[in-house]
């Protein structure tokens, strides 16, 4: 069975400082997808990483994509608390989408 | 462009009542997803659709969840019994094509669903 590690499950800081949330996995993923849900709402595609050891930003985002396209970190630089969200990342393997369970990121003003 | 539209929002019933989620997907997109999400947790697949066919359903509890996706549009999700585990978001998605890599997914805002 496939799985997909999140971590930290839970993370509060201060806004303005940094932070990096990881996703990690035994098993190779085609593409690596990173996703955020607001309460009430459903997810939301942040940015999808394909090649191993890519990196995307996406404003004060950076999202890495590991060489063995096993894992992938998200960084939030200065977070602000419009970041507040569950973060979550989704690999795809044989034309599925394995979910990881999500950081629940909160940032207090 | 309409988004994933679901009905209803929010849902009570009591243990073995019966309860139907309907979804209407991004108009054109050939893929539609139900997604079971329990607090606290990722998104489980439910079923997955590539126009009117089932493509994924090994992890519907098929003695009492069932789906259709009739004409390849529109969808429901009906659960008969409903158990008190069954208490969570119920998810539709809907992509161009579920089966690229790096395919994006649009999700709905949820349906969701408490049973006491």
């Amino acid at each position: 069975t496939q799985l997909l590690e999140q971590s930290p499950q839970f993370l509060s800081i201060q806004e303005g400082e940094n932070l990096t949330v990881y996703c990690n996995s035994s098993s190779v993923f085609s593409s690596l997808q990173w996703y955020r849900q607001e309460p009430g709402e459903g997810p939301v595609l942040l940015v999808t990483v394909v090649t191993g050891g890519e990196v995307k930003k996406l404003k004060r985002l950076t999202f890495q994509f590991g060489d063995a396209r096993k894992d992938s970190s998200l960084h939030i630089t200065a977070a602000q608390p419009g970041d507040t969200g569950l973060y979550l990342c989704a690999g795809a393997s044989n034309y599925q989408l394995i979910w990881g369970a999500g950081t629940k990121l909160i940032i207090k003003p | 462009e309409a988004g994933v539209a679901q009905s209803p929002r929010y849902k009570i019933i009591e243990k073995r009542q019966s309860v139907a989620f309907w979804c209407n997907p991004i108009s054109g997109h050939a893929t539609l997803y139900w997604y079971q999400q329990i607090l606290g947790q990722g998104p489980k697949l439910l079923i997955q659709f590539q126009n009117n066919g089932v493509v994924d359903d090994s992890q519907l509890p098929k003695d009492r969840f069932s789906a259709e996706r009739l004409k390849g549009v529109d969808s429901t999700l009906k659960i008969q019994p409903a158990k008190l585990e069954d208490s969570a978001v119920y998810l539709c998605a809907s992509s161009p094509s579920g089966s690229r890599v790096g395919n994006t997914i649009y999700f709905g805002e949820g349906s969701w669903l408490t049973v006491v």
